[in-house]
């Protein structure tokens, strides 16, 4: 159980793209997502959280306007990187929380690669 | 601010040898505490929790928790060259999380 899916693995595109990245929770209903960035031999850094049916709480330092978050249901959230700079390429991880308490399960991540 | 310390290590043990991960953690108030192995170039995923002060045992993980001391460890009996990886603890209050910066842990063969 408590199965989270994160597409796509690998995204390679040009300056100036935007992409977007899925997070599911497939076998349970998650009351709250996060994002996460990583980069190489560095530790997880939380961008956001997102509450379904709510604004994303951005981390201090966190582009809202760059990364914009939709938590349209209880079992997607989405990021998209807007108008993407090779700076954002990255390691990219979201995780899902079905309650108070419980641990938060991770998608497999998305390596973005911008040239 | 709320913090979550780890050593960075690498910590290095042979195989079969009993490996020790320290967590200690600032905020009295934390009520959940998780360990995550993070091999390299993936994400985490969860080893254990623990809720209650004392042990609580898997397989080859124990995990114990002493809250007077803010202190979790997490021990691996009989440790694998397959569970070289970084470590990561996480403690909690309701949905907010603290990550520590994670231990990297070497079984040497």
């Amino acid at each position: 159980g408590a199965v989270v899916s994160q597409h796509p693995s690998w995204v390679i595109c040009k300056s100036g793209t935007s992409v977007k990245i899925e997070c599911r929770s497939l076998d349970f209903q998650a009351t709250t997502m996060f994002w996460y960035r990583q980069f190489p031999k560095q530790s997880l850094m939380l961008m956001a959280t997102s509450n379904e049916g709510s604004k994303a709480t951005y981390e201090q330092g966190v582009e809202k306007d760059k990364f914009l978050i939709n938590h349209a249901s209880l079992t997607l959230s989405t990021l998209t990187v807007t108008s993407a700079h090779p700076e954002d390429s990255s390691f990219y991880i979201c995780s899902a929380l079905s309650g108070s308490h419980q641990p938060q399960h991770f998608g497999d991540g998305t390596r973005l690669s911008i040239l | 601010q709320k913090e979550v310390e780890q050593n960075s290590g690498p910590l290095s043990v042979p195989e079969g040898a009993i490996a020790s991960l320290n967590c200690t953690y600032s905020d009295r108030g934390s009520q959940s505490f998780f360990w995550y192995r993070q091999y390299s170039g993936k994400s985490p995923e969860l080893i254990m929790f623990i809720y209650s002060n004392g042990d609580k045992e898997d397989g080859r993980f124990t995990a114990q928790l002493n809250k007077a001391s803010q202190y979790v460890s997490l021990l691996i009996r009989d440790s694998q060259p397959s569970d070289s990886a970084t470590y990561l603890c996480a403690v909690s209050l309701g949905q907010n999380f603290v990550f520590g910066p994670g231990t990297r842990l070497s079984v040497l063969p």
